[in-house]
């Protein structure tokens, strides 16, 4: 198995402009989770799914954040519009259904300049 | 409010010796944890968890200890080897949500050769 995919692994920006973060999960997992990495707020769910359905988006920051599962194999993260704050490392992460151990994908550094 | 707390930022070894990674927590509900590794540029990745219904669990130079009335957790790497300098991550599932982990900052291993 691949683990899970991210795409890009880098993605530079200028403020205002919108940005697209993908995902694709292992095979067969039921759960698709969103995270967040900064200095300052370390690894913060922003979002998770399962079975393609947003089951808690409490921690995404704002409306300019937004997420769609459309299929079991595919997930977006999308800013629109991007603001140099959102400079993070972005992390898709899936699991099997009742276990308690994620499994991430190598982040996507943004950066918004 | 961190409800999972990670009160060192770094910690630094010698080759061979016992490392310890620190893990408090506040919120009661929690009932499994899991301690995550990463290296610069990869995903974190699982490494041990442990149920509340335990206070240690064992796997090979990896142990951890509960304990539950302290809210205290403990990772011990045993013997530490200069492949363990990674960021350590503790986390935290339960309070109604068996697929929601809480991060806390991470701790800095630094094992010297």
């Amino acid at each position: 198995d691949a683990g899970v995919i991210q795409s890009p692994r880098h993605e530079v920006t200028e403020m205002g402009q919108e940005v697209t973060l993908r995902c694709k999960p292992i095979s067969g997992h039921d759960y698709l989770f969103w995270y967040r990495q900064t200095m300052m707020r370390g690894l913060e769910l922003l979002i998770y799914f399962n079975n393609n359905v947003p089951i808690d988006d409490s921690g995404m920051p704002e409306d300019r954040f937004s997420a769609k599962m459309p299929n079991a194999s595919f997930s977006t993260l999308k800013i629109q519009p991007s603001e140099p704050r959102d400079s993070a490392v972005y992390f898709c992460a899936s699991s099997l259904l009742e276990k308690g151990e994620q499994f991430f994908g190598p982040g996507t550094r943004l950066t918004v300049l | 409010d961190q409800q999972v707390k990670q009160n060192s930022p770094s910690l630094s070894v010698q080759e061979g010796r016992i490392s310890i990674l620190n893990c408090d927590y506040t919120n009661s509900m929690f009932d499994y944890f899991l301690w995550y590794k990463k290296y610069p540029a990869e995903g974190p990745t699982f490494l041990i968890s442990i149920s509340s219904i335990k206070d240690k669990n064992e796997d090979g130079r990896f142990t951890v200890f509960l304990n539950k009335s302290a809210k205290h957790l403990s990772l011990h790497i045993v013997p530490s080897q200069p492949g363990d300098s990674a960021v350590y991550f503790c986390a935290a599932v339960g309070g109604g949500s068996n697929y929601k982990l809480t991060f806390g900052k991470g701790t800095l291993l630094t094992v010297n050769p």
